[in-house]
């Protein structure tokens, strides 16, 4: 089993939707959690990070982790075409690993 | 302005050939990477350098060699370009002492014909 799982997508939803993007992982050494966002032809950026169980609320973005069950996802509420790219989760313990990315699409 | 830069941001060049891509940070971190993003956009870490010393070497090909000559810069040099090389490369860094994110530059699109 890989480290860290991602639906690569591409994911179509129309604006104003609701977004959830997950991955799952099997390293329970795995401590921080964060959801990058990188737009076309451009580096990664950070959006999210967490360091425990629970949610985290950043404008129209929420990040969710369930350790127990080795999940976390991130929701875009009210999403927006500016919204569109891929995001891409990431876990941390003593090195950091990247999931595939998940491209997303919004639809004017 | 305070960022990651890499230079060149294209680079296209015949196989066979070695090519250097360059890599600087102005944030004031200890610790700088390199990845390689592939066709189907999976960022995978290459190198890790800490305080100019190699700290992550993942399986990358002897031909890729990494030097840091101070801690703002993080060089990837690359012998006998392959096809199998094209990719967009990512250098980053991050300050130890701080939380896990990392800065990532604009990113080096290699091509190698």
């Amino acid at each position: 089993q890989k480290e860290v799982e991602q639906d690569p997508g591409p994911l179509s939803v129309p604006e104003g939707a609701i977004v959830s993007l997950n991955c799952t992982y099997s390293n329970s050494a795995f401590q921080y959690f964060m959801w990058y966002r990188q737009y076309s032809r451009k580096g990664p950026e950070l959006l999210m990070y967490t360091y425990s169980s629970g949610n985290k609320e950043d404008g129209r973005f929420t990040a969710q982790v369930d350790k127990s069950s080795k999940y976390i996802s991130l929701f875009i509420r009210d999403s927006q075409p500016s919204d569109s790219a891929t995001y891409l989760c990431a876990l941390a313990h003593d090195k950091i690993i990247f999931g595939k990315g998940t491209r997303l699409h919004i639809l004017p | 302005d305070t960022a990651v830069s890499q230079t060149p941001k294209y680079l296209v060049t015949q196989m066979g050939n070695d090519k250097s891509i360059k890599c600087e940070q102005n944030l004031g971190h200890d610790t700088m990477y390199w990845y390689k993003q592939d066709s189907k956009k999976f960022l995978k870490i290459m190198f890790s350098y800490n305080n100019k010393e190699l700290i992550i070497n993942e399986t990358v090909p002897n031909r890729f060699s990494p030097k840091s000559p101070d801690k703002a810069h993080l060089n990837l040099h690359i012998n006998s370009l392959e096809l199998g090389d094209s990719a967009v490369y990512f250098c980053a860094s991050r300050y130890t002492g701080g939380t896990n994110e990392q800065f990532f530059g604009p990113g080096t699109r290699l091509t190698v014909l």
